[in-house]
């Protein structure tokens, strides 16, 4: 059964605290992402990684961190530094640059509140 | 079709009618074009994608249709039924330093009234 697992579905945390988001792909992209999702708006690219051991920054990257230490994993961490960390966050992967651009497939979220 | 807020565009149809969602994109040098489906507290679902040297393509009960002149994007659902009730996002990758990247637009929300 291939696809993307985000753990956990719901989180708890309290303000100051980091806290790391976990995503998890058996479908052997070589692309991941983070995005960050707001009450009625729209996707917003926090981080992406096209290969393993490399990533860049999105557009709102500031008070995150990412590690691409795995070919299926990419987790991302909330830190104390991001101003408003209430949301829900995303992962997706694609097959990357070697298939060219293409489709990018959603794991079903982690809703990260913070109180 | 969908603009920058926190108040997303509505489209309320009847089952079985046809539904048409509307995207307008500013980057007149992105390449590739695709729709998701989105359910409460769910993840996106891919529906159908498009290349710039395309301008219509079709799938199982949707078109999208490409207007490269305008920055224009549609999507087409033929016999809207209760399950396609949902938030519909277009997204654009603009190829280039942008290789991989998708910008997402704001989203529309489908309500189908049986």
């Amino acid at each position: 059964d291939g696809g993307i697992t985000q753990s956990p579905k719901y989180l708890f945390r309290k303000e100051g605290q980091n806290v790391t988001l976990s995503c998890e792909q058996n479908l052997n992209h070589d692309a991941m992402y983070w995005y960050r999702q707001d009450p009625g708006q729209g996707l917003r690219l926090i981080y992406y990684s096209q290969i393993v051991n490399d990533f860049q920054k999105g557009d709102i990257a500031e008070g995150y961190s990412v590690s691409r230490e795995k070919k299926e994993s990419f987790p991302l961490t909330v830190t104390s530094a991001q101003k408003n960390p209430t949301a829900f966050y995303l992962c997706a992967s694609s097959k990357g640059r070697l298939a060219g651009v293409n489709e990018q497939y959603f794991g079903p979220g982690t809703r990260l509140t913070v109180t | 079709g969908e603009s920058v807020g926190l108040h997303l565009p509505t489209l309320s149809v009847q089952e079985g009618d046809n539904s048409i969602i509307n995207c307008a994109y500013s980057n007149s040098a992105s390449d590739y074009f695709i729709w998701y489906k989105q359910e409460s507290g769910k993840g996106p679902q891919f529906i159908i994608d498009i290349r710039s040297n395309m301008d219509k393509r079709q799938g199982q009960r949707v078109t999208v249709l490409l207007n490269k002149t305008v920055k224009h994007l549609s999507l087409q659902i033929a016999a809207t039924q209760p399950g396609d009730s949902a938030v519909y996002f277009c997204a654009e990758n603009a190829g280039g330093t942008s290789y991989g990247k998708l910008t997402f637009g704001q989203g529309t929300i489908l309500t189908v009234h049986p």
